[in-house]
């Protein structure tokens, strides 16, 4: 059974860059099975799909957020991690780090599946 | 992009009665690659439906999704108290997109 616990600042001053890391454990980050990825929540609002990512590297990103993420993989820690430049208070919201299953084609085409496995998430608040 | 649409944003039934939720796509949805999760307040999402009509794993079966295209229905034949919730769907695949959310609420 998957665990995903994210982990990082609670706090961000405006125009700074938010850094979270998501801990997977139960299972290797580095199986072909599973991508992973992060989603958010603005207080009282819906969910939001930040981006995701495969164990190799790849990366799929919200087109809407995409100049301002980058998301990567840690394979030795068995963690991956978010970094979101330049935030305003529109970026405050609780963060979630989630998995799914991750399939790809012989021609390349690749599923990102359902979010099976969230971590607990964590509140992040833009303010100065 | 797609766009997913939720209603109604708010349903208000009593337990025992049945739910009747849409989501609806505005371009057809590929595979019928559309999930449904359920959020309890300052509770992560759970997965409960996916592939618009499997259910997830320990998912209780009055949980039911069903249709295809652009047209999608999660229903819960019998609302217990622990159904009240929000709920929403989501389209995956290339990329993963959330529709608005739904309400369920005690009447």
């Amino acid at each position: 059974q998957l665990q995903l616990q994210e982990s990082g600042p609670g706090l961000v001053k405006p125009s700074e860059t938010l850094s979270l890391t998501c801990t997977v454990s139960g299972g290797s980050i580095s199986s072909s099975s599973y991508y992973w990825g992060w989603i958010r929540q603005p207080p009282g609002k819906g969910l939001e799909w930040i981006g995701s990512i495969y164990y190799s590297g790849s990366t799929y990103y919200n087109p809407s957020l995409k100049s301002r993420v980058t998301i990567s993989v840690d394979t030795s820690k068995n963690q991956f991690s978010l970094k979101l430049s330049s935030v305003t208070a529109a970026d405050t919201a609780v963060y979630y780090c989630a998995s799914g299953s991750f399939d790809k084609t012989i021609f390349g085409v690749v599923t990102l599946g359902a979010l099976d496995y969230w971590g607990q998430g964590t509140l992040v608040t833009v303010s100065s | 992009e797609i766009v997913l649409t939720q209603s109604p944003g708010t349903l208000s039934l009593s337990p025992g009665e049945r739910a009747t939720l849409s989501c609806r796509a505005s371009q057809s949805v590929s595979s019928s690659y559309l999930a449904w999760y359920q959020q309890k307040p300052g509770q992560a999402p759970r997965l409960l439906i996916y592939g618009a009509s499997s259910r997830a794993t320990g998912i209780p079966d009055r949980f039911s999704g069903s249709g295809s295209g652009t047209d999608f229905t999660l229903t819960i034949s019998r609302l217990e108290p622990e159904d009240f919730a929000v709920y929403y769907c989501q389209q995956y695949g290339s990329s993963l997109f959330f529709g608005g959310g739904t309400k369920v609420e005690i009447k």
